[in-house]
């Protein structure tokens, strides 16, 4: 079954501090995956898909096929990283992850 | 250019009523996904419109319908709605069925009383 989990519900990390959302999905084929990023009363966003291999905001992903993860990092987070993450899955339609809470402590 | 633009932003029905959500996608972008918000359930897939055509349905009672128009305006519709209906709803646009990722609106916000 196609499933993605993203283990932790909330993170908690101080301004300046390496940031690691975890993301690891279940499917048989080649992913398509993508980072969302929702902003407290504001609608949800792409992030990144890692099939661009860019780095928006200073967040990177990358595809460990092997260990079937995608990783979101971001070596020094800022308080405005505070927000919702989701990762997700295509196949014909977005599979979610549950969702981590970041928070940026000052 | 514009956004994805969905209306109305708040709703309140009672439990039995029928309801209807709309959402105008990017201008171009012709692949209209729909989703449902919940805080127990997280994002689930409703169904995805392209070309006036339904590509794929998720694992929603049939209540859920929905429909495109030559636009590309999309309309969801849940009839007989149930308590359990109560969600954010979302509308997402993207040019095809990419890996380009989906634009979303800032949703309809269901509450069944």
């Amino acid at each position: 079954a196609q499933r993605v989990t993203q283990p932790e519900k909330l993170l908690s990390v101080f301004k300046g501090a390496p940031v690691e959302l975890k993301c690891n999905y279940s499917y048989s084929g080649s992913p398509e995956l993508f980072w969302y990023v929702q902003y407290s009363r504001q609608r949800l966003q792409l992030l990144l898909r890692h099939i661009s291999r860019e780095s928006i905001k200073g967040f990177t992903a990358d595809l460990n096929k092997g260990e079937t993860s995608f990783h979101l990092k971001k070596p020094f987070a800022q308080e405005e990283d505070s927000a919702m993450y989701y990762c997700a899955l295509f196949n014909y339609q977005l599979i979610w992850g549950a969702g981590t809470k970041l928070i940026i402590k000052p | 250019k514009a956004g994805v633009t969905q209306t109305p932003r708040y709703l309140i029905k009672t439990r039995g009523q029928q309801v209807t959500l709309s959402c105008s996608p990017i201008s171009g972008h012709r692949s209209v996904s729909w989703y449902q918000q919940t805080p127990g359930q997280g994002l689930q897939f409703l169904f995805e419109y392209f070309s006036e055509t339904q590509r794929n349905k998720g694992n929603f009672p049939g209540r859920f319908s929905g429909r495109q128009f030559s636009n590309s305006r999309s309309e969801m519709n849940v009839s007989t709605l149930e308590l359990g209906d109560s969600a954010l709803y979302l509308c997402a646009s993207s040019l095809d069925r990419s890996n380009y990722g989906y634009t979303f609106g800032s949703g309809t916000r269901l509450t069944v009383v």
